[in-house]
């Protein structure tokens, strides 16, 4: 069983598209996440969930526009792709609190803008 | 906000020899310091973490400590195997954030030569 399943794996897409990923999680967290992954590695929090509220919004464009129909769900939508947008966004989840643990990342969306 | 600086950025070891990255924090509030192991075409996975009130914490081969005071923390694995190589990032979490935002560190790639 999947603990942290994002679709798709592999997203080719022209600039000016709108594209959605989506993520589910099924360990129970209450905490879901985004990151972006760029090409040297660096990874960066984008947007945080916690039972279904938006927490974390780091400054990312308005393009960007995360959604969380429940806690075990948390997509990402975005509007007018542009080259920039490449990279490999990973959804997490985390049970948030006292003794709270690590992430657990799904196996990532690489997304090629062309 | 929080700063995590890792280094060094690429390691190479023979078989057998330990490895060692380090990385230091920003922010003196961080009590959480996980270690994440990223192989190719994979998310990040959880190897070991570390919370403020421990100097030290080891799982067979692996091995994290943490001194406060300097604000560092390292890993450190011993009798490395080509299997351990992959890009291995360290993060922090802060309690004043209120919720479980993790900064991550600039990755480090471990080549293991047999």
């Amino acid at each position: 069983d999947t603990a942290v399943s994002q679709t798709p794996k592999y997203l080719v897409t022209q600039m000016g598209n709108d594209k959605s990923i989506k993520c589910e999680q099924n360990l129970g967290h209450d905490t879901m996440y985004w990151y972006k992954q760029d090409s040297k590695k660096f990874l960066k929090i984008m947007f945080s969930y916690n039972n279904k509220e938006l927490i974390i919004n780091e400054t990312v464009p308005n393009r960007f526009s995360p959604k969380s129909p429940d806690k075990a769900h948390l997509n990402l939508h975005i509007n007018s792709l542009e080259l920039g947008d490449s990279a490999v966004y990973f959804c997490a989840s985390s049970h948030v609190g006292q003794g709270a643990d690590g992430y657990t990342f799904g196996s990532g969306t690489r997304l090629t803008v062309v | 906000g929080e700063n995590v600086e890792q280094h060094p950025s690429t390691l190479s070891v023979q078989e057998g020899d330990s490895a060692v990255i380090k990385c230091t924090y920003s922010d003196s509030a961080s009590n959480y310091f996980p270690w994440y192991k990223q192989e190719l075409g994979k998310g990040p996975q959880l190897i070991i973490d570390i919370r403020s009130n421990v100097g030290e914490k080891k799982d067979q081969r692996i091995a994290v400590t943490l001194n406060k005071t300097a604000k560092h923390f390292s890993l450190h694995i011993t009798e490395t195997q080509p299997e351990d190589s992959a890009v291995y990032f360290c993060a922090a979490s802060s309690r004043n954030t209120g919720f479980q935002k993790l900064v991550f560190g600039t990755g480090t790639r471990l080549l293991v030569s047999p």
